[in-house]
């Protein structure tokens, strides 16, 4: 089955950049996911990437594709306090169900 | 801001009880799931539906049962609680684009479910 892998924890400065990664399984997903969950809260879609992309930019956000590898990462320039959260990596898996990663929980320090 | 709605958001309630979780969105997707999550944990797909009349389990084992028989509306239901069912619940939906895969997933904030 598929499966979808992100490391538990990681601790940044304030201001540094963050960056988190996932890797996968199933080669054949259309769309790749990061979503952002704070805590007691449901998830929010922070940003998507198409599976012909390389790359895709968003302000502060930049997510890289590598697909030889089955590798994504979410990098977060200028983190801030705000963006403390878990972030999940997700990708359409068999019968388009999302499969989600464990979450990355992002904890950002002065 | 999504339109998907979950309630309650909180609910303590006593072993052997019958509950449902009520979950609706606006958005018209054909597409909805329900994912059990412990807090800081990952998330298990534990239900999903196609569009009206279509129920699927999903990857981790529940004793939750869902119904849809409207589109908009995707309710799960525990017929006798226990402390094991202790988690948070989250509903979402999504819209198929054919060969282009989903949309996104829109995710309620979910019900955090306590058995005592």
């Amino acid at each position: 089955g598929e499966d979808v892998e992100q490391s538990l924890f990681l601790s940044v400065r304030e201001g540094d950049s963050s960056v988190i990664n996932c890797t996968y399984t199933d080669s054949s997903s259309t769309y790749l996911y990061w979503y952002k969950q704070e805590p007691g809260a449901g998830l929010q879609l922070l940003t998507y990437i198409f599976s012909n992309m390389d790359m895709k930019q968003d302000q502060r956000l930049t997510v890289l594709l590598n697909k030889k590898d089955k590798h994504l990462s979410l990098r977060i320039a200028d983190t801030q306090t705000g963006d403390s959260a878990i972030y999940f990596c997700a990708l359409s898996g068999g019968y388009n169900k999302l499969i989600f990663g464990a979450g990355t929980r992002l904890a950002v320090h002065p | 801001e999504a339109d998907i709605y979950q309630t309650p958001r909180y609910l303590v309630i006593g072993t052997g009880k019958k509950i449902t979780l009520e979950c609706s969105q606006t958005m018209g997707h054909d597409k909805m799931y329900w994912y059990q999550q412990d807090p800081g944990m990952e998330l298990h797909l534990i239900h999903y539906s196609y569009g009206v009349n279509s129920t699927e389990k999903g990857d981790l084992s529940s004793e939750s049962t869902v119904s849809r028989i409207r589109t908009e509306h995707f309710p799960l239901t525990l017929e006798s609680a226990r402390p094991s069912h202790t988690s948070q619940y989250l509903c979402a939906s999504s819209e198929y684009r054919g060969t282009q895969g989903d949309t996104e997933a829109f995710f309620g904030q979910g019900t955090r479910l306590t058995v005592v």
